[in-house]
């Protein structure tokens, strides 16, 4: 079972380049979400999608802008990365009513 | 912004303590999970605790959810090296779409 699938998995960038997160689910879940992750913060909500052809801001979207493609895919894009972005980037889908959140593996971006 | 404080913030004990670990707010949540993270991978789900009061129990893990749903606890009992690991408590308000995550326990269990 794939689950949650991100992609790339490491990713170095230079302040002011741009890039897209992959993220794909087969759970066929409405829900996607992304999140980022900083030590000592816990985990942070950029964006989520209830459902295809929506969007909405979470706790920490400035910088950030996504697309959800299609009920599997979601992508995550920084259009000019600064060495704030610099974290561990994990995409999810939930299941509904439960709401249990099903993590890919993460990506570790760094901006130098 | 709610916020779900975590402590201890890192743990470190022998095989077979026993540990407490607590997830406290202010607010109140709809519903609370706990979540266990292992390094390079992302969060897996452990339990989810609805009803205020409630308990569960997870082999040697037992959650508990507090009367006013604003606090949780994870009791660990005789931990194994297989513990280690991340602790992320989440909490839910209204529907689960968005949870907001606590700031998390290192545990390192040591033969």
């Amino acid at each position: 079972n794939a689950g949650v699938t991100q992609t790339p998995k490491f990713q170095v960038l230079k302040t002011g380049q741009s890039m897209t997160l992959q993220c794909a689910q087969d759970m066929n879940h409405n829900s996607m979400y992304w999140y980022r992750q900083d030590p000592g913060m816990g985990l942070r909500l950029i964006y989520y999608s209830a459902s295809e052809g929506t969007t909405d801001k979470g706790e920490v979207p400035n910088g950030y802008n996504v697309s959800r493609l299609n009920k599997r895919e979601f992508s995550l894009r920084l259009e000019s990365a600064a060495p704030s972005q610099t974290s561990v980037y994990f995409c999810a889908s939930a299941t509904p009513n439960t709401g249990e959140l099903f993590f890919g593996e993460g990506s570790r971006l760094t901006v130098l | 912004t709610q916020l779900l404080e975590q402590s201890p913030q890192f743990l470190s004990i022998q095989e077979g303590e026993n540990l407490t670990v607590y997830c406290n707010s202010s607010s109140v949540f709809s519903s609370l999970q706990w979540y266990r993270q292992e390094p390079g991978e992302g969060p897996v789900l452990l339990v989810t605790v609805v009803t205020g009061g409630e308990v569960k129990k997870l082999k040697r893990l037992t959650f508990q959810f507090g009367d006013a749903r604003k606090d949780s606890s994870l009791h660990i009992t005789a931990a194994q090296p297989g513990d280690t690991g991340l602790y992320l408590c989440a909490g839910a308000t209204g529907t689960a779409s968005k949870l907001t995550f606590g700031t998390g326990t290192r545990l390192q269990v040591t033969l």
